[in-house]
This record gives structure tokens, C-alpha cells and sequence, in this order.
């Protein structure tokens, strides 16, 4: 079965470290979106990924990188770790399709706490 | 931009019973999608149900339905005979046509007593 997974699940890291979050879907999906959840402020946009080599900030992408090689993998780098990026990270994917329904399916999370 | 209301951070129902989830949308896109996903304790997203702008007949999907009143920028879902299993957060999201992303509301918390 077509799946998206992300590791680690679970992160503890220090103020200033960088940080690598592993996203991989096997829907052979186009499209790619990285979400950071926090409690009041539902999930929020970090960054997307329509293609290979194409990538978009989100609302939220100050701190944040990413890069997409291939099809399957979107990797989130935090460039130097703040607390105010512990938080749950989210990726999904969806299809790239023209019509208003396109659901996104969301890998399991990460838990991230920068100390 | 978009933006999405969810206005009850919190509700309670009583097994058996219907709770209604209030969702609010802006929007200047006349093609556009709605989604609600539930979050239950175990932290994953699961996608409930979908409704098109331009759909005529209010979605349902199980125990699942959303009230789409277009003119008042709302798409309520409504759980019928809630189960102790539906406790969990719910988010309201929502796509242009002219795009891929979704905007994401608070989400409402809902739990379900015996």
C-alpha cells in the first residue's frame, strides 16, 4: 500500500543545531507540503513542492528550508534551531489534479523540542 | 488569503447524540474545495469528508455530513450519533482551484461523554 512516512518520529535537539526532518511518499505524488501544528493555531504552511527542483515558502517559512531531488522525498532543514520551532511537523502530498477535490494524506508527525 | 474560522476551541456531546462543528471561510475564488480532517489523541490526520463549491447537494460520507451554505461562507460538519471513538480534534481546511494548499482553521476539540 502507498504510504508517507517521516523520521524521526520523535526529535530533541539543542538551540542553534541544525535539524533534518525526513519526509517520504510512495503515492508518486507530485505535489509535497510541509505543516508545523501548535496548539491554537491549527497546522500552518512551512513549505511546498509542486515538482522535482520546485519549491515554495509557506506562511511560516522564516528558519525553514527545503529542498526536492525526486519525486518521493522532501526533506524539512531547520537551519539553526529556536524553541520557538519546537512544535508537531506534518507532510503531506497530494496529487497535482485540477478540480477543487485533491485530498492531501498526511505522514504520521513529528514530534520536535529544541532545548 | 484565505482564512479559516473555527470558532469552538472545545465541545462536549453525549454518546448518541448529533454535534454540529462550526467552520467559516473567506474567500475570493469562486472554485474552491472544502475538507474537514479529524485528529484523535493518537496525533495522525484522517480525512472525513469533501465538498466542491460548486456541488449542489450537501456531502455525506457515513455518519459524516456537512452543511454547506455557500452564501454565508459556511460548511458546518455535522457527526450523527456520536461514539466514544469520535473524540478528537477536528479541522476545517480549504483549497483554491488556482492552487494546491490548504489553509487550515484552529481546529474544535470535541468530546464524547457515555
Amino acid at each position: 500500500d502507498a504510504e508517507i512516512t517521516q523520521s524521526p518520529r520523535h526529535k530533541i535537539t539543542e538551540t542553534g543545531r541544525q535539524v533534518t526532518l525526513a519526509c517520504h511518499q510512495t503515492w508518486n505524488h507530485n505535489n509535497m507540503f510541509w505543516y508545523r501544528q501548535d496548539l491554537g493555531h491549527g497546522l500552518r504552511l512551512i513549505h511546498y513542492s509542486y515538482g522535482v527542483h520546485d519549491t515554495n515558502k509557506g506562511e511560516v517559512s522564516d528558519g525553514y528550508s527545503v529542498s526536492r531531488s525526486n519525486t518521493e522525498d522532501l526533506p524539512l532543514t531547520l537551519e539553526s534551531a529556536a524553541s520557538s520551532q519546537t512544535s508537531v511537523y506534518f507532510c503531506a502530498s497530494s496529487e497535482a489534479r485540477g478540480s477543487s477535490y485533491n485530498e492531501q494524506f498526511f505522514g504520521p508527525g513529528t514530534r520536535l523540542t529544541v532545548l | 488569503a484565505q482564512k479559516i474560522t473555527q470558532t469552538q476551541p472545545g465541545m462536549f456531546v453525549q454518546e448518541k447524540e448529533a454535534v454540529t462543528l462550526d467552520c467559516t471561510y473567506d474567500t475570493s475564488d469562486p472554485s474552491y474545495g472544502l475538507f474537514w480532517y479529524k485528529q484523535p489523541s493518537s496525533g495522525e490526520m484522517i480525512f472525513l469528508i469533501y465538498q466542491g463549491s460548486y456541488d449542489q447537494q450537501n456531502a455525506t460520507e457515513g455518519r459524516y455530513s456537512l452543511n454547506f451554505q455557500k452564501a454565508r461562507k459556511s460548511a458546518n460538519l455535522v457527526i450523527s450519533a456520536s461514539q466514544l471513538g469520535d473524540s478528537a480534534m477536528y479541522f476545517c481546511a480549504m483549497r483554491d482551484v488556482s492552487d494546491y494548499k490548504l489553509s487550515f482553521g484552529a481546529g474544535t476539540t470535541v468530546t464524547v461523554r457515555a
